[in-house]
């Protein structure tokens, strides 16, 4: 998708592990999402950015944390992963607040066994 | 009262057939409901969107139908074809600082050959 990356693709790692996923963006938005989509449960927000260094929970949030050094960039860190945590993780860019679209990235097919 | 409701969870529709997705919401201070569309592999992106101000929004095939007092919203698809097929999520938000998209749990679309 143009303007935003997301690394890895896939990962598949074990449980109990650090993971980290990354979200790069080219188009300077200030705002950036993080979301995981289950079969059933659509898409939830585990945690968003307003800018450098601010942050805010989502409906999700448990087990996750996240950084933002960088207008570009967007961590999320799965400080222990858990089966539960199997998904896709979808990074989502805008440039103003949500009601004028998101974009989003391809995603990154997460497998903890 | 930040849900948005979306049925069917799944649908399948013959070529050249209308397809309809129906959301509601009840929160009346969502002041914008847009569509996204998902192909397999790839993240959610903006199909067509619309305020509650008005009542028909259309583009090419793409139609959304707005009914504020009923608090409901759809998308039609006239004349589907098979690569309509996706997975398909009504969304809305409110306009204030914190201004996140609340998406529904989407429909997966079929649309037979």
């Amino acid at each position: 998708d143009a303007g935003i990356t997301q690394s890895p693709r896939h990962k598949v790692t074990e449980t109990g592990t650090p993971v980290t996923l990354r979200c790069h963006q080219t188009e300077n938005h200030r705002y950036m999402y993080w979301y995981r989509q289950d079969p059933g449960h659509g898409l939830r927000l585990i945690h968003y950015s307003y800018g450098v260094k601010d942050t805010d929970k989502g409906e999700v949030s448990d087990g996750y944390s996240v950084s933002r050094s960088k207008t570009e960039d967007f961590l999320l860190t799965l400080e222990s992963a858990t089966s539960s945590q199997t998904s896709v993780y979808f990074c989502a860019i805008s440039e103003g607040t949500g009601r004028y679209g998101y974009t989003f990235g391809s995603g990154t097919r997460l497998t903890v066994v | 009262q930040q849900q948005v409701k979306q049925s069917p969870q799944s649908l399948i529709v013959q070529k050249g057939g209308i397809s309809i997705i129906n959301c509601a919401y009840e929160n009346t201070a969502f002041d914008y409901f847009p569509w996204y569309q998902q192909f397999p592999g790839k993240g959610p992106a903006l199909l067509i969107a619309i305020r509650p101000d008005v009542s028909e929004k259309k583009e090419g095939r793409f139609t959304i139908s707005f009914n504020k007092s009923a608090k409901q919203f759809s998308l039609h698809i006239m004349d589907s074809q098979p690569g309509d097929s996706a997975t398909y999520f009504c969304a809305a938000s409110i306009g204030s600082a914190d201004d996140k998209i609340i998406f529904g749990k989407g429909t997966r679309l079929h649309i037979l050959p």
